[in-house]
């Protein structure tokens, strides 16, 4: 049971460039959720999906899409990577978001991106 | 706006004793609070959690305290120990939606 996971663990970018940070969870949670996490700024939710085939807007959603390709995956996306992107990224599930409105979230371990 | 605040980065104590970590919120329709505890180089992982209806959670040498009318919530570690060295972030919500972050405080138990 690996919980939450996250690839790549480290990424540089170059400001334009394009790419997708993967998670997967292995708990059959039904939501998932995508944070950045900067300094003097705590986490902030990026998007989220409540259960399979939904995704709704977070605090920041803008320069990101993403895809809940199943149940297990979410991904992250960045189109035209730019230098206010850089941070840590967290991908977390629980179980369902609807039923367990207040259930804790478990976190994958982060990507740290950098983009220049 | 920063709805949940961590106002001390850092906080430094010695083995044995207590780690008290503060959080303050603007937001009086926070109903649920949790605190989590992230290690470098990991996410973080659930501590302990307080519903509004209470004042206060214990579980074992964690305790959360929250004071609605302050709108403050500290957790205290009792006794503090070296393996506690981590940041402590502290969330709140609305039930049913998303959870706002702190900046997190850096705990360092000094042995």
């Amino acid at each position: 049971n690996a919980g939450v996971t996250q690839t790549p663990k480290f990424q540089v970018l170059k400001t334009g460039q394009s790419m997708t940070l993967q998670c997967a969870q292995d708990m059959n949670h039904n939501s998932m959720y995508w944070y950045r996490q900067d300094p003097g700024m705590g986490l902030r939710l990026i998007y989220y999906s409540a259960s399979e085939g939904t995704t709704d807007k977070g605090e920041v959603p803008n320069g990101y899409n993403v895809s809940r390709l199943n149940k297990r995956e979410f991904s992250l996306r960045l189109e035209s990577a730019a230098p206010s992107q850089t941070s840590v990224y967290f991908c977390a599930s629980n179980r369902d978001r609807g039923l367990y409105p207040s259930d804790t979230q478990y976190f994958g371990p982060g990507t740290r991106l950098t983009v220049l | 706006d920063q709805q949940v605040k961590q106002n001390s980065p850092s906080l430094s104590v010695q083995e044995g004793r207590i780690s008290i970590l503060n959080c303050d919120y603007t937001n009086s329709m926070f109903d649920y609070f949790l605190w989590y505890k992230k290690y470098p180089a990991e996410g973080p992982t659930f501590l302990i959690s307080i519903s509004s209806i209470k004042d206060k959670n214990e579980d074992g040498r964690f305790t959360v305290f929250l004071n609605k009318s302050a709108k403050h919530l500290s957790l205290h570690i009792v006794p503090s120990q070296p393996g506690d060295s981590a940041v402590y972030f502290c969330a709140a919500s609305v039930t049913g939606n998303q959870f706002y972050f702190g900046t997190g405080t850096s705990l360092t138990v000094i042995p």
